[in-house]
């Protein structure tokens, strides 16, 4: 059985600060990884994917792999408010693209 | 981006019943679509892969004749939720594949989700 761990939080920052959000995954052969923020009541929404090992930046957003301790985290510089949400880790899981989803890490920015 | 829409938005009914949830993508063609349960604070459970003119994919546990899926073009698919029951009470969220390469790049594109509630 393919798993997706997460911590569920919820993670509490100030405002400004960085918010570090943590994944692991039990595939080893898994390629594809995923950040999805899900506002409460709503549907996910891509932040951005890696492949690679190593750090991708995207603004204010830096997803980090480590495929050999088969782990993913993203990075959320300069926490706002609007920042605070559900935090979804997802891996790629073979043929058709198909996400195995965490179960989610709950950020709360407050002011 | 691209959008997915989903229709209902809400949906209550009586056990017994059956419910048909429509996915669509509006901008761009889909030749593989997924849904997905989501049930309160926990995470997006994939039920089935439907690919546009063939059988859909169903993960394991879930029952497919409970759960008919049909994706009949390349813009819609639809999950019909059979003789529904109170533990079918979940949001249900479909998602529609934009093929860029062909490879891990593509890109799932989420509806706004159906929440069913039944009675």
């Amino acid at each position: 059985q393919k798993e997706v761990e997460q911590n569920s939080g919820p993670l509490s920052v100030p405002e400004g600060a960085i918010a570090s959000l943590n994944c692991t995954y039990s595939d080893r052969g898994s390629q594809s990884f995923f950040w999805y923020r899900q506002y409460s009541g709503k549907s996910p929404e891509l932040i951005m994917f890696i492949y690679s090992n190593g750090d991708k930046e995207d603004g204010r957003f830096t997803a980090q792999l480590n495929k050999a301790s088969q782990y993913v985290s993203l990075l959320i510089r300069d926490s706002q408010p609007s920042d605070s949400a559900t935090y979804l880790c997802a891996v790629g899981a073979g043929g058709y693209n198909k996400l195995i989803f965490g179960a989610g890490t709950r950020l709360a920015v407050h002011p | 981006g691209a959008v997915v829409s989903q229709h209902p938005s809400r949906v209550i009914c009586k056990s017994g019943t059956s419910v048909k949830i429509e996915c669509r993508s509006l901008d761009f063609q889909a030749t593989t679509m997924f849904w997905y349960r989501q049930f309160p604070k926990k995470s997006l459970m994939l039920m089935a892969t439907s690919n546009e003119g063939s059988k859909a994919t169903y993960e394991q546990g879930v029952e497919k004749d409970k759960f008919l899926i049909n994706h009949a073009s390349l813009t819609l698919s639809t999950l019909t939720v059979t003789s529904a029951h109170p533990e079918d009470s979940s949001f249900y969220i479909c998602s529609a594949l934009a093929v860029l390469a062909g490879g891990p790049e593509d890109e799932q594109y989420f509806g706004p989700g159906t929440r069913l509630t039944v009675t």
